[in-house]
């Protein structure tokens, strides 16, 4: 079956204690990307990643960290989480279609609470 | 730099219709629409692209206005299932991976 996979799907962690959300997915897609979702701002892009070993900011990268090792994984790095990085944190990937657009497929979310 | 929707939220009676905005300050190489159900992931609905079609799903169908950096999303005889956050996600150059969405617009279906 076709999917992104993210773990852990909860959780709970103290401020400073550094933590890694791992993405990965089955599709052979070469984009990847992680997205922060809080309430009334809708989906910001953190990172994403063209292909192995090359990545790029999105709008909100502060505090976070990615790498593009392998193909299929794209983990997401909060070195010394603090509270304002609590959040609900998506992993998605994508393929270029036709005329050099994509769909992004989305995993299925971790939500992190950072105290 | 995020694409502005319109409406916040709507509510609808099934069988009803609407239509959601989205507008750019820039141009636009593409937009995506995609529904989120409460709880779960974002999915994936259409991709407009410049110059490109309307594009249709089941009874939902999408316009793009190059010129006025718009796109608007077209729910005809709304069904119960269409109740979710709709948010755009605009491309400005491409073949890039990068998306900047909307803020999200609530569509709840009433029977």
């Amino acid at each position: 079956e076709a999917q992104v996979t993210q773990n852990p799907r909860y959780l709970i962690t103290v401020t400073g204690k550094k933590l890694t959300v791992t993405c990965s997915q089955n599709m052979n897609h070469e984009y990847m990307s992680w997205y922060r979702q809080d309430p009334g701002l809708g989906l910001r892009q953190i990172y994403y990643s063209m292909n192995v070993e090359v990545t790029d900011k999105g709008d909100v990268p502060e505090g976070y960290k990615v790498s593009r090792k392998e193909k299929r994984n794209f983990p997401l790095i909060l070195e010394s989480p603090s509270p304002n990085q609590t959040s609900l944190y998506f992993c998605a990937s994508s393929f270029r279609t036709g005329r050099s657009s994509y769909e992004q497929y989305f995993g299925p979310g971790t939500r992190l609470t950072v105290t | 730099q995020q694409p502005v929707q319109s409406p916040q939220a709507v509510i609808l009676r099934e069988g009803e219709d609407a239509v959601i905005n989205c507008s750019s300050s820039k141009a636009l190489y593409s937009v995506h629409w995609y529904r989120q159900k409460h709880g779960e992931a974002p999915v994936f609905l259409m991709i407009l692209l410049k110059g490109g079609e309307q594009m249709r799903h089941e009874k939902i169908s999408a316009s793009f206005n190059e010129k006025k950096q718009q796109s608007s999303l077209y729910l005809t005889a709304s069904q119960l299932s269409y109740s979710g956050t709709y948010f755009c996600g605009t491309d400005f150059r491409g073949n890039t991976g990068k998306l900047i969405f909307g803020q999200g617009t609530t569509l709840q279906v009433k029977p």
